[in-house]
């Protein structure tokens, strides 16, 4: 099957940087994305990370280590609008498939 | 400009009914998605859609549910017989194959009565 695991829920101060991590277990893996979702939105493409290391886009940063299943989403300077679901999905192996996980609620605070 | 129009924003039908969700990528990709989510929950992948042929599905997706692209540029997704429980966003999406980015249109909210 596949699985794929973030934490519910998280809180943070506005300014700050804060760390989602997303792991995965999935029988093929051809990349995997991040998408922020603010609530009754679409899905809106942050990053997306194919073989390991860092990818880094402005304020939010991606990493990736395949050997352990296992990525997470940097966020710095954090702003107010900032708060919002984040999803992590791995495309199958055919990239013909996605599977998201249930997504990480973030609470900027002031 | 959006990279992916949906029509409509919201539907509203009666259990047993037919519906029918249309996208409309602005460009030409190889790739194309639909997806669901019901409210609370997370986004399920239902179908996607290579060079003008299904080339996965789910097992959400059903015999209750066809995709189409009848005039070679936008894409319909029908629901046959809606089930109270098929009540969901639901997200056309394209490009995502391999070394590509995906864009999510913005959804059709599909009520079912």
């Amino acid at each position: 099957g596949q699985n794929i695991d973030q934490p519910t829920e998280m809180t943070a101060t506005e300014g700050a940087i804060v760390q989602i991590n997303c792991t995965y277990q999935t029988s093929g893996f051809n990349g995997l994305f991040w998408y922020q979702q603010h609530a009754g939105e679409a899905p809106t493409f942050l990053s997306y990370n194919v073989l390991d290391g860092l990818e880094e886009k402005g304020r939010f940063s991606s990493f990736l280590s395949r050997s352990k299943g296992y990525s997470y989403l940097l966020l710095k300077e954090l702003q107010m609008k900032d708060s919002a679901s984040y999803l992590c999905a791995v495309r199958d192996r055919t990239g013909n498939q996605f599977y998201f996980g249930t997504g990480t609620s973030l609470t900027v605070i002031p | 400009e959006p990279e992916v129009t949906q029509t409509p924003s919201h539907q509203v039908t009666q259990m047993g009914q037919e519906v029918i969700l249309r996208c409309v990528p602005i460009s030409n990709h190889l790739y194309f998605y639909w997806y669901r989510q019901i409210l609370g929950q997370k986004v399920e992948f239902l179908v996607s859609f290579y060079n003008n042929e299904i080339s996965e599905k789910s097992e959400i997706f059903d015999d209750q549910f066809s995709v189409e692209r009848p005039d070679g540029s936008n894409f319909t997704l029908k629901i046959r017989s809606t089930k109270l429980e098929d009540s969901a966003m639901y997200f056309c999406a394209r490009g995502g194959g391999p070394g590509e980015t995906q864009y999510f249109g913005p959804g059709t909210r599909l009520l079912v009565l």
